[in-house]
């Protein structure tokens, strides 16, 4: 099945500079790529996501990129601030082009992003 | 518009006992998945449900079922209960439509076994 490995675990930055989360999959069926920010005491949230037929999404200060090759895909935050300050999960899973259900989300372990002000 | 609600928030249970947790999601939503999170392991997928069916399932012992209703309103039950399964469980639906395919989560329930 599929496997999702994602670093760093955890991610201190200076308010203003960028923060960069990778992940790498295994399963070279996955096409649907989200990302999840999850604040203390609150449910996971998407903030941005992407499919296999796109090498690059972005959404303000939010990117995402990836490399259906090498099987990797990164979120990017530029001009971090302090409320930025989350964990962040990124996920894989398949989503069949003519709707039904794949909701099997695998995430990684997440990222723990500190942002000093 | 209502979003993923989750019941209880909050679950104590001894060792052996079952547990029911309750998911209901988004109007017209057909794909309800639950996860498990703890603070080792992440987020780990359990199962997913679309029109009543399991369609997909992760790896988890049987002591962990679930089912869907007609009105896709999801239950998930772990019976035996072990310490090891104090973990926020979470729910998620989505549309699951072609062109729609934001999971949606719950705020979840905690459950802490003792």
């Amino acid at each position: 099945g599929e496997n999702v490995e994602q670093h760093p675990s955890t991610l201190s930055v200076q308010e203003g500079d960028s923060a960069v989360i990778k992940c790498t999959y295994s399963d070279s069926a996955s096409n649907y790529f989200p990302w999840y920010k999850q604040e203390l005491g609150k449910r996971p949230q998407l903030i941005i996501d992407i499919r296999s037929n796109v090498g690059e999404k972005k959404d303000q200060r939010i990117a995402v990129t990836l490399n259906k090759t090498a099987k990797h895909f990164s979120l990017h935050i530029t001009e971090t601030q302090p409320e930025d300050s989350a964990v962040y999960f990124c996920a894989a899973s398949i989503r069949l082009r003519m709707g039904g259900s794949q909701g099997n989300l695998i995430f990684g372990k997440g990222t723990k992003l500190s942002v000093k002000p | 518009k209502a979003g993923v609600t989750q019941t209880p928030r909050y679950l104590i249970k001894t060792r052996g006992q079952q547990v029911t947790l309750s998911c209901s999601p988004i109007s017209g939503h057909r794909s309800v998945s639950w996860y498990q999170q703890t603070p080792g392991q992440g987020l780990q997928f359990l199962f997913e449900y679309f029109s009543e069916t399991q369609r997909n399932k992760g790896n988890f012992p049987g002591r962990f079922s679930g089912r869907q209703f007609s009105n896709s309103r999801s239950e998930m039950n772990v019976s035996t209960l072990e310490l090891g399964d104090s973990a926020l469980y979470l729910c998620a639906s989505s549309l699951s439509t072609g062109s729609s395919t934001e999971a949606f989560f719950g705020q979840g329930t905690r459950l802490t076994v003792v």
